[in-house]
Formats: C-alpha cells, structure tokens, sequence
C-alpha cells in the first residue's frame, strides 16, 4: 500500500496558464476526493467520484475547473486559464465504499500563481 | 448545512502539560465527527473518529475525544503533550451514510515549547 499520492507536489505558472494535477489513491478505494485548502483555512471539498462517476461539485468548482476520473482508477484535475485567487494546496483522498467515514489524504499539489 | 467551529486559531503548550482542541459542530442529524492531524509537509492523518456507541473516543498517538451532543461539541484532548505533537488540528464532521461528504473546521495550530 503506497498511499495517496499526487503530482506535481508543487507548480509555479503565470496567471493565465493552464495547470493539471494528477491523484493515485489507494488501489482498493473507489471513492476519491478532491478538496482545497488556503492559508488559514481548513481543506474545503471540491468535488467526489464514485469509481468514474462524478457525483458532486461544490459551487467553488468554477467552469474553469475540470476534474475527471476516466477508468474509476486516477484522477485529473484540470485549472484553465489560472488566476492569483486559484494558489492553494490542492487535495487529493480516496476512501472504501464502506461507512468508515475515513478519508486517506494525499500530501497535496501546491500551486502558486503570478 | 453542516459547519464546524474551532474557535482557537492557535494554542501554545508545554511539553508534558494537558491538552484541549476546542470543536463545536452544527449538524442536523447524527453526524461522523473526526479529527485529522496535519504536520507540516505531510498529508491530513485521521486521530480518531466518532460515529455511535461510547461518547469518549480513543483515537492514535495517545489522544481521545469527547461526544457531547447536548453541546454540539467534540473536543480533542491529550493528558501530556509531547513536542511531536507540535502540528495543526482539524476537526470535521460528516453526514452518517451517504459518501461521507466532510466538512472541516478551520483549524487549531499547536505550537509546543520545552
């Protein structure tokens, strides 16, 4: 079991650019998240998947934001056209499809935009 | 909605004294209540996790939590801090069943002196 992990840890880009971050989660779980978190602020939920199925978006997931999850295994999310407001860590988890109500965290994606 | 309150950004202690992480919930059923530990660099790691049964729950490390839902709240304590511990504390409520939708609290830094 080699965790959660995501690419790239960190990526610097000019406001403008388009950025992808790439999450493995455990090889089990069939649950994935994508959260985001600011200095100061807790990690604030983005979106779920359910194997390939994307079941929920949070209202902070503008159109410029993508996430996909095309084989039920990894997970992509997309920013285009980056703005200063978008540098956050962003969090990848993923979870059993059981009532455990654990999330396995990721290190996180650190984008910061010029 | 549900929501989380930590209302102690930051809480300095030393080594070998008590701890209480402050958490008060809003939740309209019962609710999964959880704390996750983030050390810097590291991704969030679960502490412990309440969904039924004892109300004092004892979770990795040495810490234990505390149910209370007359007060809507789920402190987190330790008897004797050490400087290991030195991290940033969230508690997090989600809803039983479902997908475990979690919403976190903002955070308590814990900062350790000798």
């Amino acid at each position: 079991d080699t965790g959660v992990s995501q690419d790239p840890r960190h990526k610097i880009t000019k406001r403008g650019q388009n950025v992808t971050f790439r999450c493995d989660p455990i090889s089990e779980h069939n649950r994935l998240y994508w959260y985001r978190q600011t200095l100061g602020q807790g990690p604030e939920f983005l979106t779920y998947f359910q194997n390939e199925a994307q079941l929920e978006k949070s209202r902070l997931l503008s159109d410029r934001f993508s996430a996909e999850r095309p084989k039920g295994s990894f997970s992509t999310l997309e920013i285009q056209r980056t703005e200063q407001g978008d540098s956050a860590m962003y969090l990848c988890a993923s979870s059993l499809d059981l009532n455990t109500g654990e999330l396995f965290f990721g290190e996180g994606s650190r984008l910061t935009v010029l | 909605a549900q929501s989380v309150t930590q209302p102690d950004i930051h809480i300095t202690v030393s080594e070998g004294a008590s701890l209480e992480l402050r958490c008060n919930y809003s939740y309209g059923a019962t609710p999964y209540l959880f704390w996750y530990v983030q050390s810097p660099g590291q991704g969030l790691q679960l502490l412990l996790k309440y969904f039924s049964g004892d109300t004092l729950v004892q979770g990795i490390k040495g810490f234990e939590a505390e149910f209370k839902r007359s007060q809507s709240s789920f402190n987190l304590r330790k008897p004797s801090v050490h400087w290991s511990d030195a991290a940033e504390y969230f508690c997090a409520v989600g809803p039983l069943g479902g997908y475990q939708k979690v919403t976190f609290g903002t955070g308590t830094k814990l900062q350790v002196i000798p």
